[in-house]
């Protein structure tokens, strides 16, 4: 099993809507979470640490569910900017190590 | 503006020529990366470095060394022994082993054989 999984997509939503990503994990020592946004030939970009209470950024949040060990990410109000592959990423617990997830793929359509 | 450096954006590597790419940070961060990504693939860990002098294989090291004489600087030298070298190269550092410190990155190296 992966120690990080996404579906790969891609996620075609029509400006406006709302949608949502899910990433699951295997490691139950990962201590830290984050979503990355990538556009097509350019570095990951950190979008949002995820904390176990959840959080929201504008247009963004993010869950933590630690029983069922997944994180979700929820954009609300999509724009063509939006645009991209959105990265789960996890840091494991007392070490350097980050796992990516291969990512999921939003396509906003006008 | 703190941040990461890598360069040359573009390399091209010739049959059994070793190469490197420069990674320099100014985030005064403790450890640094490099990851290497394939077309539609995730991002592999190759090496990294979590102290000065210090450095340790990722999952693909292979044909693949670094050094670390320098906190800010942390170069990647791909040897005629990777094979397959083509692919986007990616440096990133963190702060510290603290709670909820995200990597940040450097724009990327695109290499490829001629």
């Amino acid at each position: 099993r992966k120690e990080v999984e996404q579906d790969p997509g891609p996620f075609n939503v029509p400006e406006g809507a709302t949608v949502a990503f899910n990433c699951t994990y295997s490691n139950s020592a990962s201590q830290s979470f984050f979503w990355y946004r990538q556009d097509c030939r350019k570095e990951p970009k950190l979008l949002m640490s995820v904390y176990s209470s959840g959080n929201e950024d504008g247009r963004f949040t993010a869950q933590l569910n630690r029983a069922s060990q997944y994180i979700s990410l929820l954009i609300r109000d999509s724009k063509l900017s939006d645009s991209a592959t959105y990265l789960c990423v996890l840091k494991l617990r007392g070490t350097y190590k980050y796992i990516f997830g291969t990512g999921t793929r939003l396509k906003v359509l006008a | 503006d703190g941040g990461i450096t890598q360069s040359p954006k573009y390399l091209f590597r010739k049959e059994g020529q070793n190469v490197t790419l420069s990674c320099e940070q100014n985030l005064n961060h403790d450890a640094m990366y490099w990851y290497r990504q394939d077309p539609g693939q995730g991002l592999r860990l190759i090496y990294y470095s979590q102290i000065v002098n210090d450095f340790q294989k990722g999952d693909i090291a292979e044909g693949y060394s670094v050094s670390r004489e320098k906190k800010e600087s942390f170069p990647l030298t791909v040897t005629s022994a990777q094979k397959n070298p083509t692919a986007f190269y990616l440096c990133a550092s963190s702060l510290s082993r603290g709670f909820d410190q995200p990597q940040h990155f450097g724009d990327g190296t695109r290499l490829s054989i001629l």
